[in-house]
């Protein structure tokens, strides 16, 4: 299994307060990936990272930041939570995907439940 | 831009049987990659299988084989001798030019097998 884990797995929390997820990955994948998962909408990007420092944004990715200090930690926060935000998160990792037909596959961590009440 | 649909929402299926989960993706560039990814009901994403957009045949992987069809931009997947285990979530994701570095995942479809 790849070394991902995210903490913490369950977090309940309410509008209004900062929210903060870690995902640290013991591969040294250059890539990492925040994904939203919410029923009848499969996973959906929000950011990810493409080395130390850098990061884009994905589809979904208003009322979120992410940094990324180190090749293995990647942070996902929430400044200020809202009831739509409540969701399972997961990170994922891989290496470089270099083309676009690469068979890169995405790693994933166990996600991480957050409920915004 | 592009996008996977996956169509079924839920799906029943007897045990031992053969199952089709249907995928359609939209992307205008040439170059592409399918994924197939099961999630259990304890969560985690489990990959399945990938089919370049430039292969020739369809892809294997035990029970599992994707049926690619490229002009009707289709990529389901087949299940073999379906098994109790087998019920799960199923996505299927693209990554394409643009957007090189990311996979863009269907809906999902819930397939349940009965004994």
């Amino acid at each position: 299994d790849a070394g991902i884990t995210q903490s913490p797995r369950h977090k309940v929390t309410e509008t209004g307060t900062p929210v903060t997820l870690r995902c640290h990955q013991t591969e040294n994948h250059r890539y990492m990936y925040w994904y939203r998962q919410d029923p009848g909408h499969g996973l959906r990007l929000i950011h990810y990272s493409y080395g130390v420092k850098d990061t884009d944004k994905g589809e979904v990715s208003d009322g979120y930041s992410v940094s990324r200090s180190k090749t293995e930690d990647f942070l996902l926060t929430l400044e200020s939570a809202t009831s739509s935000q409540t969701s399972v998160y997961f990170c994922a990792i891989s290496e470089s995907p270099g083309y676009p037909d690469s068979n890169e596959k995405l790693f994933f961590g166990s996600g991480t439940q957050l409920s915004v009440l | 831009a592009q996008k996977i649909t996956q169509t079924q929402p839920g799906m029943f299926v007897q045990e031992k049987e053969a199952v089709t989960l249907d995928c359609t993706y939209d992307t205008s560039d040439p170059s592409y990659g399918l994924f197939w990814y099961k999630q259990p009901s304890s969560g985690e994403m489990i990959f399945l299988i990938y089919q370049g957009s430039y292969d020739q045949q369809n892809a294997t992987e035990g029970r599992y084989s994707l049926n690619f069809q490229k002009a009707r931009k289709s990529a389901n997947l087949v299940i073999s001798a379906s098994q109790l285990g087998d019920s799960a979530m199923y996505f299927c994701a693209m990554r394409a030019a643009q957007g090189a570095q990311k996979l863009v995942f269907g809906q999902g479809t819930r397939l349940t097998i009965n004994p």
